[in-house]
């Protein structure tokens, strides 16, 4: 089956560090990949997303590259701000027998970022 | 437009209650999904629903789980005589109809406390 493997948290970082949170994953097929994050007390919202071997998925300066050879999708940032401060959820979705896309989820990366 | 909306955004039951909870989707998306956020569990598929097609409950956890999807829009998910267990964070997923890798887009999900 699926799976999505993502380093434990919490991060703490200082403003401006650089940031990686590694990603891995199990899939059957060719999947999606994706970066959801979550801010406290707001719900899930994607953050970036690639559909294919080699894609980069960008957004509000974070980059994540689908590696088919390394079955990887790290995150990373140049340099964080208190702002980003919130939960990471690397997720895949991959198109079973059923025509379902449903997202198999990591367990989440608690990211603190300090003034 | 409008979102993904779920209602109610709290909820607190007892042990051995039923509970409903509901989700209106973005309008024209044909796929809905329901997952659970749990302390223990991370984020768990519950069931999908694709147009007019039988749903995917591949994820329920038990009979005591049932959803519907009422007209291709409106979902509820039913909780017959909740346990302690079933506390948890429901939320919703919408996407657009396409045969590509649809993002989903999720609502603010239903915090449920089981007493």
């Amino acid at each position: 089956g699926n799976s999505v493997t993502q380093m434990e948290g919490p991060v703490t970082l200082s403003e401006e560090a650089f940031l990686t949170i590694n990603c891995t994953y199990t899939a059957t097929g060719y999947p999606s990949l994706f970066w959801y994050v979550q801010y406290p007390g707001e719900g899930l919202q994607l953050l970036l997303k690639a559909t294919k071997a080699d894609d980069k998925g960008s957004n509000k300066g974070f980059e994540a590259t689908y590696r088919k050879e390394t079955t990887s999708f790290h995150l990373e940032k140049g340099s964080v701000q208190v702002s980003d401060s919130a939960v990471y959820f690397c997720a895949l979705s991959d198109l079973g027998d059923t025509g379902r896309r449903a997202l198999t989820f990591g367990s989440g990366t608690r990211l603190q970022v300090q003034p | 437009g409008a979102g993904v909306s779920q209602s109610p955004s709290n909820k607190v039951t007892e042990k051995g209650k039923d509970v409903e909870l509901r989700c209106d989707p973005i309008s024209g998306h044909t796929a809905l999904y329901w997952y659970r956020q749990s302390l223990g569990q991370g984020l768990e598929f519950l069931i999908y629903f694709q147009g007019n097609s039988a749903p995917d409950k591949s994820g329920l956890p038990s009979d005591r789980f049932s959803a519907e999807r009422t007209g291709g829009s409106v979902s509820t998910l039913t909780i017959q005589r909740t346990q302690q267990e079933d506390s948890a964070v429901y939320l919703c997923a919408s996407s657009p109809p396409s045969g590509g890798t649809d993002t989903q887009y999720f609502g603010p999900g239903t915090r449920l406390t089981v007493l």
